[in-house]
């Protein structure tokens, strides 16, 4: 149980374009989702946190322009790099928890951002 | 603030030998413990998590950690590690009401045959 699906995998793109990266829940229902980047060999370094149905918190020195987060539902969030360009490029992790008291984050398998 | 250090970023060991992993913390309030391992290019899978209560926690592919409050510590350990642990080890800090987590540098663990 409690799997968190995160799609693309790995993408590749030119600078400039928007790219939108998915969470999913698949087995339990995700009250909070928080999205997480990790430069190699280092880290995680939290980004925001959302909640569905309302805005997304992000922590200090990130750009909320230029990562746009959704929580729509209860089960999907996504983020989106508006206008990439290769200083975004990096390993994007989701991470998911279902509110209930005591229960851990469940992580997504990651997505590689690489901006030519 | 709270913080997290992991004072080891690389240990190699030998297949079959014990390993400890060393995970100190700085925190508030009482603390939620955690540790993660990740393999390359993958997501973090959680190994094992403290609330409360025992202070020896048990957790998956036969890893265990002993939280220790007077030291502020919460190493992981297992007694014969296998070629299939060699990752990166995260250790993370969160507490009750406070859904954040905290993750310290990580350690990469290497086994040699």
């Amino acid at each position: 149980g409690a799997v968190v699906s995160q799609h693309p995998s790995w993408v590749i793109c030119k600078s400039g374009t928007s790219v939108k990266i998915e969470c999913r829940s698949l087995d339990f229902q995700a009250t909070t989702m928080f999205w997480y980047r990790q430069f190699p060999k280092q880290s995680l370094m939290l980004m925001a946190t959302s909640n569905e149905g309302s805005k997304a918190t992000y922590e200090q020195g990130v750009e909320k322009d230029k990562f746009l987060i959704n929580h729509a539902s209860l089960t999907l969030s996504t983020l989106t790099v508006t206008s990439a360009h290769p200083e975004d490029s990096s390993f994007y992790i989701c991470s998911a928890i279902d509110g209930t008291v005591n229960q851990p984050q469940h992580f997504g398998d990651g997505t590689r951002l690489s901006i030519l | 603030a709270q913080s997290v250090t992991q004072p080891d970023i690389h240990i190699t060991v030998s297949e079959g030998a014990s390993l400890e992993l060393r995970c100190n913390y700085s925190y508030g309030a009482t603390p939620y413990l955690f540790w993660y391992v990740q393999s390359p290019g993958q997501g973090l899978q959680l190994l094992l998590k403290y609330f409360s209560g025992d202070t020896l926690v048990q957790g998956i592919k036969g890893f265990e950690a002993e939280f220790k409050r007077s030291q502020s510590s919460f190493n992981l350990r297992k007694p014969s590690v296998h070629w299939s642990d060699a990752a990166e080890y995260f250790c993370a800090v969160g507490s009750f009401g406070n859904e954040k987590l905290t993750f310290g540098t990580g350690t990469r663990l290497t086994i040699i045959p």
